[in-house]
């Protein structure tokens, strides 16, 4: 069965430097997608980044990169240059099946991070 | 575009009531879920519509929890009666069918608090 495991329930970053979000995940399928998500305090869940299980690269979006290790089953979240703003719940999440495929997302139990000025 | 709209943000209901949520997707959203976050978890599926077909309800409590999703647009959320424990944050969130950027948009949710 697929899962998410998230192994940080709290994380504190020092404004402006880079922090690391643990994601490792389970499932039997070939074909899957890995996404993080952010919830700030107003509850909102936001979209932030993606990797298809064939992309080679590691996906990145601005300040966001995902460091996705097919072996380990990995998909870390790194956050540079850390602003105040980043200050949130964020969640790794499971799709299984092509990118094509509008499947549910399987997503992990989150982890608080807390950016210090 | 205008994002994914949900009323209302927050309610309280004793239990046994009934209380039934709101969701408008994104124009042209093909697909609609409903998820449940409790506090301290990461959100899970209810139930999730194609156009206005189910495509999984496994995880939906069909004995009190109803969904459906009219003409395809809109989604209504029906608890009835509610229970202490389905105090959570109920989501809704689209996507377009076959669109290539993969991920699903949120609304801003429904808190729902059952005294």
């Amino acid at each position: 069965a697929q899962k998410i495991t998230q192994t940080q329930p709290g994380m504190f970053v020092q404004e402006k430097e880079a922090v690391t979000l643990d994601c490792t995940y389970d499932t039997s399928d070939q074909s899957y997608g890995l996404f993080w998500y952010k919830q700030p305090s107003s509850g909102e869940m936001i979209f932030l980044i993606y990797q298809g299980s064939y992309d080679e690269q590691n996906a990145t979006e601005g300040r966001y990169s995902l460091n996705f290790q097919k072996a380990r089953k990995s998909a870390n979240l790194v956050i540079s240059a850390s602003q105040l703003g980043d200050s949130a719940m964020y969640f790794c999440a499971m799709r299984e099946g092509l990118p094509s495929n509008t499947g549910k997302l399987i997503f992990g139990q989150g982890t608080t991070l807390q950016v210090k000025p | 575009e205008a994002g994914v709209a949900q009323s209302p943000r927050y309610k309280i209901i004793e239990k046994r009531q009934s209380v039934a949520f709101w969701c408008n997707p994104i124009s042209g959203h093909a697909t609609l879920y409903w998820y449940q976050q409790i506090l301290g978890q990461g959100p899970k599926l209810l139930i999730q519509f194609q156009n206005n077909g189910v495509v999984d309800d496994s995880q939906l409590p069909k004995d009190r929890f109803s969904a459906e999703r009219l003409k395809g647009v809109d989604s209504t959320l029906k608890i009835q009666p509610a229970k202490l424990e389905d105090s959570a944050v109920y989501l809704c969130a689209s996507r377009s069918r076959g669109r290539d950027g993969h991920e699903q948009y949120f609304g801003p949710g429904t808190r729902l608090t059952v005294t």
